[in-house]
């Protein structure tokens, strides 16, 4: 049972545009930064989104992050195949049991 | 360009000490700007930070594997390295070591990962 709360599953079709939530507590998501990490099939996790939407060199402007309050959200457009994988949010819990906290991970599939 | 690189031993076996070794190259581990992590994932599963030092060695662990994890850093040799004691089955995953850019647990360079099987 991960600290941090994600969609098992999303979908949808090229060019479209889709979003991932990540809802936490006031002890994590609400109180600290957000990131965001895509995971492609064999590889390491790669940032996306840092300090809840600020994008690393590199990184296209078609993923966004934002937060509000206690949840926090993916945002991909124009979405490619090359998008299928799986995505995380992170951020610190400073809560009696501080420490670094993952989402469960939500599977991306681009129809 | 930074890079990372696990290395350590493959296999475990129960109740031993599962060991591993992050060497960084293109860039200083003594910077005063990041730390050093190490995060695993179970196969099929999910990542799960296990915890991060300072260059200086201050650490930073994760409560459920406190009592079974250290961390330290070479600065000498530019590495850091994790040691997770009594180990079972549970702990088999893939290790990565990687940078935290802002101390927040918010990583922006990570190793290939080393899968780490403990069996007997």
């Amino acid at each position: 049972q991960s600290v941090l709360t994600q969609p098992p599953s999303v979908s949808a079709a090229p060019g479209q545009k889709v979003t991932i939530s990540c809802s936490g507590s006031s002890s994590n998501i609400g109180n600290n930064y957000v990131s965001w990490y895509q995971q492609l099939p064999g590889t390491a996790p790669k940032l996306l989104i840092y300090d809840n939407n600020k994008r690393p060199s590199g990184i296209p402007d078609r993923f966004s992050g934002s937060k509000s309050g206690t949840s926090a959200t993916l945002g991909i457009t124009g979405l490619q195949t090359g998008d299928e994988a799986d995505y995380y949010c992170g951020t610190w819990d400073s809560s009696l049991s501080a420490g670094g906290v993952f989402g469960g991970g939500t599977k991306l599939t681009v129809l | 360009q930074l890079q990372l690189q696990e290395s350590g031993p493959g296999l475990v076996k129960p109740s031993e000490t599962l060991s591993l070794t992050c060497t960084v190259s293109g860039g200083s581990i003594s910077s005063s700007s990041y730390y050093w992590g190490w995060i695993r994932q179970p196969p099929g599963k999910g990542l799960e930070w296990i915890g991060s030092i300072y260059y200086s060695g201050s650490t930073y662990y994760n409560p459920s594997l406190k009592s079974r994890v250290t961390i330290s850093v070479d600065t000498s040799k530019n590495q850091f390295s994790l040691k997770l004691s009594s180990v079972t089955a549970a702990d088999t995953a893939v290790y990565y070591c990687a940078r935290d850019h802002s101390g927040t647990t918010s990583f922006d360079y990570w190793g290939q990962g080393t899968l780490v099987t403990v069996s007997s």
